[in-house]
């Protein structure tokens, strides 16, 4: 069973700090998503990264894909309490596949 | 478009009853998926579907069975509900598995059972 792993599990920060959610592998995927899901909702894409090393900006947040295509992370810069909640790393393991990590549950204060 | 809608909401079973979870989509899309949502485990595969007449088994199959009558529907049978199939559900479609990786997934906003 192939594993993705995300770190840390929950995260509760003030309005204004920078974060940072890992999504590590010891298998090699093809791409790697990012997904944000709310509760009570189904999970909405946020970003594909599908080239080794690639970098990704949505606004406040980067996404980054390993060299190796083993890991991911997602950097968010000035967290707001808009961006709470569970953010999931998803690796395609072949062209009809998604596995999906552990989940990272963000809560932002006021 | 309504994208892909998902019946019921809310469902509670008791042990060894069997149900239909309904996934309908309206977005003319080949690939369709099942996964379950359980706390710390994120999301898993448990039936797909790359088009009409074509199914196959994800991570966690047993006890589910699924069938790909149409493009649109593709509903998730529980033949036997056992406690733990309690979980949340969540059907997801997407445009092509053949277009190369990363194709977007749509997700429904997912149906509650709760197994006694």
């Amino acid at each position: 069973t192939q594993l993705l792993e995300q770190s840390p599990q929950f995260l509760s920060i003030q309005e204004g700090e920078n974060l940072t959610v890992y999504c590590n592998s010891s298998s090699v995927f093809s791409s790697l998503q990012w997904y944000r899901q709310e509760p009570g909702e189904g999970p909405v894409l946020l970003v594909t990264v599908v080239t080794g090393g690639e970098v990704k900006k949505l606004k406040r947040l980067t996404f980054q894909f390993g060299d190796a295509r083993k890991d991911s992370s997602l950097h968010i810069t000035a967290a707001q309490p808009g961006d709470t909640g569970l953010y999931l790393c998803a690796g395609a393991t072949g062209p009809d596949k998604l596995i999906f990590g552990t989940g990272t549950r963000l809560q932002v204060f006021p | 478009n309504a994208g892909v809608t998902q019946t019921p909401k809310f469902q509670v079973l008791k042990t060894g009853q069997s149900m239909t979870l309904q996934c309908a989509q309206d977005m003319n899309h080949e690939y369709m998926s099942w996964y379950r949502q359980d706390p710390g485990m994120g999301l898993r595969l448990i039936h797909y579907s790359v088009g009409a007449g074509i199914t196959d088994q994800g991570e966690v199959p047993n006890g589910y069975n699924v069938s790909r009558s149409t493009t649109e529907d593709f509903p998730l049978r529980l033949l036997s509900a056992a406690p733990s199939q309690t979980s949340v559900y969540f059907c997801a479609s997407s445009y092509s598995w053949r277009t190369g990786p990363g194709e977007t997934q749509y997700f429904g906003p997912g149906t509650r059972l709760l197994v006694l």
